[in-house]
């Protein structure tokens, strides 16, 4: 079974340019999280998704980050304009269960963003 | 505010020793608990869940689970060097997880 997979591994940027990052999760998997992990501390959570439909995006900076999921499969997040605050390592996560239980999510290998 | 406590470390443990994780949580309502590795540069990986009180074995690894004093914890026998990585603590509230920042554990030779 492939896991979740996430492009670009590595990105830079200057401040105030924009990054997008793309995952694809488990095969039949409903439900898709972003995670923003600054080091030494444990992930954030910025948005889930729960097949196409956000579940929570109550911490998720939406001045300037977005992030969609069309079709219920794939899924991509949006930095416009990326701030030196942003530099930090994007996981995407995704779990089998939806709705009211909490299952094991699986993590994609992440994007490390350096902004300058 | 639901929150998740960890001893950030270092934990230093010789090899062949046991090497003990502790978690505390606030949620008394909680009900599943993970325990995740996280090697310097990778992404979180899975150790195991515990959902009942007790003790949860998985080959050198077992997780203890006490809800009253609303902890858990991860027993690491026969510590390997490969063991060296940060452990998370996650626990379960609907269908999120709530994290700890992680105990950074190093097995010494």
């Amino acid at each position: 079974e492939a896991g979740v997979a996430q492009s670009p591994r590595y990105k830079i940027i200057e401040k105030r340019q924009s990054v997008a990052f793309w995952c694809n999760p488990i095969s039949g998997h409903a439900t898709l999280y972003w995670y923003q992990q600054i080091l030494g501390q444990g992930p954030k959570l910025l948005i889930q998704f729960q097949n196409n439909g956000v579940v929570d995006d109550s911490q998720l900076p939406k001045d300037r980050f977005s992030a969609e999921r069309l079709k219920g499969v794939d899924s991509t997040l949006k930095i416009q304009p990326a701030k030196l605050e942003d530099s930090a390592v994007y996981l995407c996560a995704s779990s089998l269960v939806q709705g009211g239980d909490t299952d094991t999510q699986y993590f994609g290998p992440g994007t490390r963003l350096t902004v300058l | 505010q639901k929150e998740v406590e960890q001893n950030s470390g270092p934990l230093s443990v010789p090899e062949g020793a046991i090497a003990s994780l502790n978690c505390t949580y606030s949620d008394r309502g909680s009900q599943s608990f993970f325990w995740y590795r996280q090697y310097s540069g990778k992404s979180p990986e899975l150790i195991m869940f515990i959902y009942s009180n007790g003790d949860k074995e998985d080959g050198r690894f077992t997780a203890q689970l006490n809800k009253a004093s609303q902890y858990v914890s991860l027993l690491i026998r026969d510590s390997q060097p490969s063991d060296s990585a940060t452990y998370l603590c996650a626990v379960g509230w609907r269908d999120q997880l709530i994290w700890g920042a992680g105990t950074k554990l190093i097995i010494k030779p």
